[in-house]
């Protein structure tokens, strides 16, 4: 088991453009969440899907932000006509059904500049 | 809701002992995590305390008061690679039991 991965690492983009990350959970993880972090920051909670429902959003996460799971493994978030405060490391974690304790395994992160 | 506090900073010397606080407010409770966090890393999970009291792993050490509202991590036998944040999270009765992190305490080790 590799851990979690995204891709990709960096994007940097135009204001007004749409972007889109991707998520590869740990394979036997159900919990899948998407947590957006600022200089200096915890990570902030943005969603969370248990397999391919999407069971919880933040109100962080406004209708220009949209994310899916469809088969219940890897994720992919999508932020259309970004704006400059978007700019963030958007970080992804899972967890598995078998932890009650909810412990989060991170990816490395997919750090987003937007010009 | 739920909120977090936490010191921004805390410098010690290597081979000694610092302890990072943590106060919570939150509704329903139901356990304290800690992560760490290198520069341009991704947190990695330290410690959870569900019950008052004590966990320890190797150098590091976890307490929680829940009647204090308040936890604390204890670094012992502090070295260079210690140098990162450290983040508390909580989790409360909202929703789907997700964590809230706080802010983060800064940790500066210094030779």
């Amino acid at each position: 088991d590799t851990g979690v991965s995204q891709n990709p690492r960096h994007k940097i983009t135009k204001r007004g453009q749409n972007v889109t990350f991707r998520c590869d959970p740990i394979s036997e993880h159900n919990r899948l969440y998407w947590y957006r972090q600022t200089l200096g920051q915890g990570p902030e909670f943005l969603t969370y899907f248990q397999n391919e429902a999407q069971l919880e959003k933040s109100r962080l996460l406004s209708d220009r932000f949209s994310a899916e799971r469809p088969k219940g493994s890897f994720s992919t978030l999508e932020i259309q006509r970004t704006e400059q405060g978007d700019s963030a490391m958007y970080l992804c974690a899972s967890s598995p059904r078998t932890d009650p304790t909810r412990t989060q395994y991170f990816g490395p992160g997919t750090r987003l500049l937007v010009l | 809701g739920q909120s977090l506090e936490q010191p921004s900073e805390v410098t010690a010397v290597e081979g000694a002992i610092v302890q990072i606080n943590c106060t919570y407010q939150t509704s329903g409770f139901y356990g304290l995590s800690w992560y760490q966090q290198h520069d341009g890393g991704a947190p990695t999970f330290l410690s959870y305390n569900a019950l008052d009291g004590l966990e320890e792993t190797g150098r590091f050490s976890s307490f929680l008061s829940r009647s204090d509202s308040y936890g604390y991590l204890l670094l012992q036998e502090l070295q260079m690679k210690d140098s990162a944040s450290y983040f508390c999270a909580v989790r409360g009765s909202g929703g789907s039991y997700i964590p809230t992190f706080g802010r983060g305490t800064s940790l500066i080790v210094h030779p």
